[in-house]
């Protein structure tokens, strides 16, 4: 079955305190490995999709990477503005069904 | 564009009542999706449409709750009869499949069942 667990579940870094998110998962064959921001009220927004082992994403502070079987979200000098939660999702190669993790809620603090 | 519009933003009903809640995807895509979010479960898939059509409902967790996409433009979740466990924020997201992987959520509806 299908599964991805995401740690820790919670942190809190000072502003500038670089970190990295975990995402484990277990998938038959990984179609993709998406990585999402979702602010309090609102639906989740897409980051990254890796693909393949090895593939690196970046945008501003963040950083993802992927192994065959787990996937890092790195922050770099984190601001507050960061401050959200992240949450991880795999598709299995043989469907159109993402599977989420429960997130991880980073609170960057000024 | 307007994104993913999901109606109404929260609803607040009583046990046994129906309840529908309905989402508008982004023009174009062909894939549709029904999520349910909660603290304890966190992000679960309930069904998605591909070309309007459900490929995949093993996520609707009774007969109580049904979906429909009458056209490619609308789409309703409706939960008869619900119950107070039934409470959560559900989410639309929509995807195009020549597109890549990437779903667009909508801004969800926070249903609240007493």
């Amino acid at each position: 079955e299908d599964q991805v667990t995401q740690s820790p579940e919670a942190l809190r870094l000072q502003e500038g305190e670089s970190s990295s998110l975990n995402c484990s998962y277990t998938v038959s064959g990984l179609r993709g490995l998406f990585w999402y921001r979702q602010d309090p009220g609102k639906g989740p927004e897409f980051l990254f999709t890796l693909y393949s082992a090895g593939e690196e994403k970046e945008k501003e502070r963040l950083k993802a990477t992927l192994t065959k079987k787990e996937s890092f979200l790195h922050i770099t000098a984190p601001k507050p503005e960061d401050s959200a939660t992240y949450l991880c999702a795999v598709r299995d190669s043989g469907t159109y069904k993402y599977i989420f993790g429960t997130g991880t809620r980073l609170k960057v603090l000024a | 564009d307007a994104g993913v519009i999901q109606s109404p933003r929260h609803e607040v009903t009583e046990m046994g009542q129906e309840v529908t809640l309905r989402c508008k995807p982004i023009s174009g895509h062909d894939y549709l999706f029904w999520y349910r979010q909660t603290m304890m479960r966190g992000l679960e898939l309930l069904i998605y449409f591909n070309n309007n059509v459900p490929i995949d409902d093993s996520g609707m967790p009774e007969d109580r709750f049904s979906a429909k996409m009458p056209n490619a433009s609308f789409s309703t979740l409706k939960i008869q009869p619900s119950e107070p466990r039934d409470s959560a924020v559900y989410f639309c997201a929509s995807s195009w499949g020549g597109g890549g992987d990437t779903q667009y959520f909508g801004p969800g509806t926070r249903l609240t069942v007493l």
